[in-house]
């Protein structure tokens, strides 16, 4: 079974500045997408940022970025010129792709704290 | 951009009564949804898979005869919370997806209180 681990519970940035949240999982499978969603105290589910497994090349999304080490199941998040509206719980996701619509399977979360 | 609707977005109901729980996709059709459960503070974990026209496959430890599910249309499914108890208390998220490759986009979320 594919596992996501976010090992950074919480995490705090200066407006501004840049943070990076990490998130490490484990598969056997080679075709799979990871993604980062936000979810702010609205509890809406919105996707930051998506990559695909079989694309070496980081995805990158205006400030948001990854760093994406498929041999070390490493897919960390950056996000550059901090804003207060990132402050939100950060959630890392994996999706197999199996050729039809699959679940994601979401790590336990970061909470990012944005100050001023 | 696909929509995806669930409604209600929060409800309160008392203990040994049933809820229903509608996801719907409002510009695309959905062969696939999926409904995931939130307690405070925690990850979304997935309850069950929903299916258009067959049967719900549900994630290991959730009860099928509880948290009953009806892929009926492309664009809709319902979760019912069968006679509710205070455990089952917590945020229920739908999300569905328009295509294979394509990102799934989630319900704003239904906030289930049972009294």
């Amino acid at each position: 079974a594919q596992t996501v681990t976010q090992s950074q519970p919480e995490m705090s940035v200066q407006e501004a500045e840049t943070v990076t949240l990490s998130c490490t999982y484990d598969t056997s499978e080679s075709d799979y997408y990871l993604f980062w969603y936000k979810q702010p105290p609205s509890r809406q589910m919105i996707l930051v940022i998506r990559q695909e497994a079989y694309k070496q090349q980081n995805a990158t999304e205006n400030r948001f970025s990854v760093n994406f080490q498929k041999a070390a199941k490493s897919f960390s998040l950056k996000i550059s010129d901090s804003q207060l509206g990132d402050a939100a719980m950060y959630f890392c996701a994996y999706r197999l792709n199996t050729g039809t619509a699959s679940k994601l399977t979401f790590g336990t979360g970061t909470r990012l704290q944005v100050t001023l | 951009g696909a929509v995806v609707s669930q409604h209600p977005s929060w409800v309160i109901c008392k203990s040994g009564t049933s809820v229903k729980i509608e996801c719907r996709s409002l510009d695309f059709q959905a062969t696939t949804m999926f409904w995931y459960r939130q307690f405070p503070k925690q990850s979304l974990m997935l309850m069950a898979t929903s299916n258009e026209g067959s049967k719900a496959t549900y994630e290991q430890g959730v009860e099928k005869d509880k948290f009953l599910i009806n892929h009926a249309s492309l664009t809709l499914s319902t979760l019912t919370v069968t006679s509710a108890h205070p455990e089952d208390s917590s945020f229920y998220i739908c999300s569905a997806s328009r295509g294979v490759n394509s990102p799934l986009h989630f319900g704003n979320g239904t906030r289930l209180t049972v009294t």
